[in-house]
């Protein structure tokens, strides 16, 4: 069974950098999609960005000069980076697997 | 981007009753629609991928239909544990969009 874990830091001040990691546990890392989904406090879930098997990202038009998703395939890793952030970040992050396996989903809170 | 369409926003229903739930698409998606169910403080849970393939583990109560820009979830009898929030997404393009989201709540 795939198991998604996440850690990251949970309070940041704006325009610090938003850094999340999330390990996959008990399941072949290679040939799927890793995805970062965020969900601002009660509201809708937002696709932010995704990096497939062969390393190729995409992001959020609007998050595109922040954002960095990578992979280190040598430890079951994916990490997401958000620069500059601002309050319009607080949100709940997680990361996935195809959409099928999720992680438990970090809190991120941006306040001065 | 695709823009994605549910309806209703908020639904009350009791035990037992059939739900309906519809998501549009701003463009045909083919077949390349998900469905989530989302429980308070809890990640989503994928319940139909490609329109109408149930998920492993997935009680057969729920069921998918539709393609092109019209999609439909249903559960058959609603029981206590369903009440939750519901999603769609679409996979067919990037980025990729969820709908708003369907509050199912008890009546």
């Amino acid at each position: 069974q795939v198991r998604l874990q996440q850690w990251g830091a949970g309070l940041l001040k704006p325009s610090e950098t938003l850094s999340l990691t999330c390990g996959v546990y008990g399941g072949s890392f290679s040939g799927h999609y890793w995805t970062w989904i965020r969900q601002p406090p009660g509201r809708g879930l937002e696709w932010i960005g995704e990096i497939n098997h062969s390393g190729r990202t995409t992001y959020k038009p609007a998050l595109n000069s922040r954002l960095t998703i990578s992979v280190d395939t040598s430890k079951n890793l994916f990490s997401l980076r958000l620069t500059s952030v601002t309050a319009a970040d607080t949100a709940l992050y997680y990361c996935a697997s195809d959409f099928t396996y999720w992680g438990q989903g970090t809190l991120v809170t941006v306040s001065s | 981007d695709i823009q994605m369409t549910q309806s209703p926003s908020s639904l009350s229903a009791s035990v037992g009753d059939r739900v309906a739930i519809t998501c549009r698409a701003s463009q045909s998606i083919s077949s390349d629609l998900n469905w989530y169910q989302q429980k308070p403080g809890k990640a989503p849970r994928l319940l139909i991928y490609s329109a109408s393939s149930l998920q492993s583990g997935v009680p057969s109560r729920f069921s998918g239909s539709g393609s092109g820009t019209d999609f439909t979830l249903t559960i058959s009898s609603l029981q206590p544990e369903d009440f939750a929030t519901y999603y769609c997404q679409q996979s067919y393009a990037l980025p990729r969009t969820f709908g708003h989201g369907t509050k199912v709540e008890f009546k």
